[in-house]
């Protein structure tokens, strides 16, 4: 079964450092997601990206958030600098068409 | 108000048992409903789509109320391997094309022999 994968698994950075989460999705699909869950909370929605573009982003993904898809098969999600209220696991999702989310195994981020 | 609210529990039963989980949610727009499952610090797995006239997967039986707002699951005949938290989740977004999922907090099952 075709999977969305993250790399790396964890990563710990110093508060205001800079970090990149990468995502390879799945190859047909077309609707690119990042989404984040801080421990013993919620899922939350943070962008999603379609044709090489944000369609839509929340309140959480500020300045400080980027993505791209630079080679047409990573998905990345960079945080210029980061907080300690960045820590959190980071999922990225692909869907094809309309339905069927796929979730990648997610990046734990840990700032220090 | 909370987007999609969920009972956090958790909701210990034994093998065997039936448990049924219920959910809310706010926006009345809300076109599509799920269920998802998360293990421990893992990705969030969708379990089963909810329709308007329920639908049913095995153990499984997820309802939706649109009038209420209102989502359940309900699981029969609970296995250990059930263990986990069961995520109500809506596509907050009533365009084709992108969805925007709005996850509830959880509702925590445990499964004891």
């Amino acid at each position: 079964e075709p999977e969305v994968t993250q790399t790396p698994s964890h990563q710990v950075t110093q508060m205001g450092q800079e970090v990149i989460l990468r995502c390879v999705p799945i190859s047909n699909h077309l609707y690119f997601y990042w989404y984040r869950q801080i421990l013993g909370q919620k899922v939350e929605f943070l962008v999603s990206f379609y044709n090489n573009e944000i369609s839509e982003k929340s309140e959480i993904f500020d300045d400080q958030f980027s993505v791209e898809r630079p080679d047409g098969s990573n998905f990345t999600l960079k945080i210029r600098s980061t907080k300690l209220e960045d820590s959190a696991m980071y999922f990225c999702a692909s869907v094809r068409v309309v339905y069927g989310y796929t979730f990648g195994s997610g990046t734990r981020l840990t700032v220090v | 108000r909370k987007e999609v609210e969920q009972d956090p529990g958790p909701f210990n039963v034994p093998e065997g048992a039936t448990v049924a989980f219920n959910c809310t949610y706010s926006n009345s727009a809300s076109q599509s409903f799920f269920w998802y499952r998360q293990d421990c610090r893992k990705e969030p797995k969708l379990l089963m789509s909810v329709y308007s006239s329920g639908n049913e997967d095995g153990r499984f039986t997820a309802q939706l109320n649109r009038a209420s707002q209102y989502i359940s699951l309900l699981i029969r005949d609970s296995k250990l391997s059930d263990s986990a938290t069961y995520l109500c989740v809506v596509n907050d977004n009533p365009n084709t094309g992108f969805q925007k999922l709005v996850f509830g907090t959880g509702t925590r099952l445990l499964v004891s022999p």
